[in-house]
């Protein structure tokens, strides 16, 4: 089964500075997703970024990026110039590309502060 | 506006109630699913459909039920409700084949 671990359960910014959120997972499997999802406070969950596993570029949606390592399953969200409209909960997420119906591994969530 | 709307946002009852969480979207997905968050915490899958009158239950075993009779609606309903239940419920959806998820604002759910 896949696991998705993210070890730092709460991180801290100064606006404007750039901050990177670690997350790591575990497969057998070549070919899959990866997502961050972002949980603001008391609002909807959206998501952020994804990545496919068969793309060797990191993916980019303007101030977020991933650091995509295959090798070492890893999986780093980093944004630039942080705002405070980014304090969230950030969750990991992993999906197969095995089966229409296969379902998303969720780690356990970095809570992400930004000082003004 | 194409959307998953959750109701109630916020609920408070006393044990033993009977309560029916509510999920619909008008994006015409397939899949549904209903996640359980604990605050601050990690989402365990409790239940999903992948289609009118489909249903399983997922990783983490739940005393709730759902059904699924139309594909805008997804319910999840509590017979009984008792204080281990106090949480919150997201509702989720996805369509067919799809990788991303679309999520509902959540019912936070208080149980005395």
């Amino acid at each position: 089964a896949q696991t998705v671990t993210q070890s730092q359960p709460e991180m801290s910014v100064q606006e404007a500075e750039t901050v990177t959120l670690s997350c790591t997972y575990d497969t057998s499997e070549s070919d899959y997703y990866l997502f961050w999802y972002k949980q603001p406070p008391s609002r909807q969950m959206i998501l952020v970024i994804r990545q496919e596993a068969y793309k060797q570029q990191n993916a980019t949606e303007n101030r977020f990026s991933v650091n995509f390592q295959k090798a070492a399953k890893s999986f780093s969200l980093k944004i630039s110039d942080s705002q405070l409209g980014d304090a969230a909960m950030y969750f990991c997420a992993y999906r197969s590309a095995t089966g229409a119906n296969s379902k998303l591994t969720f780690g356990k969530g970095i809570t992400l502060s930004v000082r003004p | 506006e194409a959307d998953i709307y959750q109701t109630p946002r916020y609920l408070v009852i006393g044990t033993g109630k009977k309560i029916t969480l509510e999920c619909s979207q008008t994006m015409g997905h397939d899949k549904m699913y209903w996640y359980q968050q604990d605050p601050g915490m990690e989402l365990h899958l409790i239940h999903y459909s992948y289609g009118v009158n489909s249903t399983e239950k997922g990783d983490l075993s739940s005393e709730s039920t759902v059904s699924r009779i139309r594909t805008e609606h997804f319910p999840l309903t509590l017979e009984s409700a008792r204080p281990s239940h106090t949480s919150q419920y997201l509702c989720a959806s996805s369509e067919y084949g799809a990788n991303v998820l679309t999520f509902g604002a959540g019912s936070r759910l208080t149980v005395l």
